[in-house]
């Protein structure tokens, strides 16, 4: 069966360079979410989508912005990158945004330099 | 705002061993998930609990929600190297934000 897709896996940044990280959800699921693991630390909420409409807002910071498009895919987008942002970013997906089971992409692991 | 709690932080058992891991919420749960996580690796699906007294199992794993919705339980039976990883229980907190607790590690000796 196919899963939430997430590219590029690995990512390497500059301080102050930007990065696009995408997330391709399970076919007919419409709810994105995004999540940043730092380093030793449990997943943070940053943000999700419900039918290309922003549904909720965690923790993301304002240089950090993320969409999701007409074919349900999403892209976070950073820019300024610190190196406070190097961490695992995961994107799930979901049918629906409540009590519905999410689904984890594999992650992208974004080492700022 | 609600938080996760999760007990023990980190457990070593020995292989064949069973063991719990509590999660408990500062307020009522609208759905609990168990999740497992290998180091370094992405978060995998293990259940989903939403009603006050449901219980799940999944191979030796089996999952709980108190009847006041405020607290679950994951108990594992048998405990296999395979087991070994971070666990981590998540909920819906009511409005669309979805927040984890602070984590089980565990590791299971051969």
């Amino acid at each position: 069966a196919a899963g939430v897709i997430q590219s590029p896996r690995h990512l390497i940044k500059e301080k102050r360079e930007t990065a696009t990280l995408k997330c391709y959800p399970i076919p007919r699921h419409d709810t994105v979410y995004w999540y940043q693991q730092g380093p030793g630390q449990d997943p943070q909420f940053l943000i999700s989508f419900y039918e290309k409409m922003q549904s909720d807002k965690g923790s993301i910071p304002d240089r950090f912005s993320a969409q999701q498009f007409s074919d349900y895919h999403s892209e976070l987008n950073m820019s300024s990158l610190e190196l406070g942002d190097s961490a695992l970013y995961f994107c799930a997906s979901s049918l629906g945004v409540r009590d519905n089971e999410q689904f984890f992409g594999p992650g992208t692991r974004l080492t700022v330099l | 705002s609600q938080e996760l709690e999760q007990s023990p932080q980190s457990l070593i058992v020995q292989e064949g061993k069973n063991l719990t891991i509590n999660c408990t919420s500062s307020k009522t749960l609208y759905g609990l998930y168990w999740y497992k996580q290998k180091y370094g690796e992405g978060l995998i699906f293990l259940m989903m609990l939403q009603k006050g007294g449901e219980e799940k199992s999944h191979e030796k794993i089996t999952a709980k929600l108190d009847e006041k919705k405020q607290q679950s339980s994951l108990h594992i039976t048998a405990s296999q190297p395979s087991h070994a990883g971070i666990y981590l229980c998540g909920a819906d907190s009511g409005t669309y934000k979805y927040i984890f607790g602070t984590g089980t590690r565990l590791k299971v000796l051969a």
